[in-house]
């Protein structure tokens, strides 16, 4: 079954500090991979995707993902946090088989000045 | 374009009483779906429809219906709330699998 973990709910870090958010998968083909990043009381807002070509992406608000098929794994980077970074992250993978989303449990990132 | 909007935003109901979450989407997208999210587990799909006339069940579709009837409706019908119900609901939409999702604002539910 396609699964999705995200291992830290919870990350804290200072402002201009480099960030990783780590995303593991469980899927028997190619996936279709996501971040998305959810501040408080709003929707989901989509960072990058990942579905085939270069293996490391580039998103929104300078954001970006590495997709490692040997590792199953999709990380989140950002090189130099800002405050306004503090959210929630969300891990997604689009099956072919079901035709479904799925998401990982969320990584909540707290930025300290 | 307004994207995907829901209605209402809050809403306080009782045991057993029905109620509709209202979706809609302007960006002629086939694939639409229901979530609802609680704390500690993320997003968890209840239904989704890949067109309209099409529907299927997620993760957790007991006590929620759906219809899609038009591309840019996609309705969420609590039958007979219960308080494992009190969430918030989201609805999304997206061109296809590879795309990724568009997500309305949310509906907060309270049941008690």
């Amino acid at each position: 079954a396609q699964s999705v973990t995200q291992p830290d709910i919870h990350i804290t870090v200072s402002e201009g500090a480099s960030l990783e958010l780590r995303c593991n998968y469980s899927y028997g083909a190619t996936p279709y991979l996501f971040w998305y990043v959810q501040s408080p009381g709003q929707g989901l807002q989509l960072l990058l995707k990942y579905f085939s070509g270069d293996t490391l992406v580039q998103g929104i608000k300078g954001f970006e993902a590495e997709f490692k098929r040997s590792q199953s794994s999709f990380n989140l980077r950002k090189p130099s946090v800002h405050w306004s970074d503090a959210a929630e992250y969300f891990c997604a993978v689009g099956a072919d088989t079901g035709n479904q989303f799925y998401f990982g449990t969320g990584t909540s990132l707290t930025v300290i000045p | 374009n307004a994207g995907v909007t829901q209605t209402p935003k809050f809403q306080v109901l009782k045991t057993g009483q029905s109620m509709t979450l209202q979706c809609a989407q302007d960006m002629n997208h086939e694939y639409m779906s229901w979530y609802r999210q609680d704390p500690g587990m993320g997003l968890r799909l209840i239904h989704y429809s890949v067109g309209a006339g099409i529907t299927d069940q997620g993760e957790v579709p007991n006590g929620y219906n759906v219809s899609r009837s038009t591309t840019e409706d996609f309705p969420l019908r609590l039958l007979s709330a219960a308080p494992s119900q009190t969430s918030v609901y989201f609805c999304a939409s997206s061109y296809s699998l590879t795309d990724g999702q568009y997500f309305g604002p949310g509906t907060r539910l309270t049941v008690t």
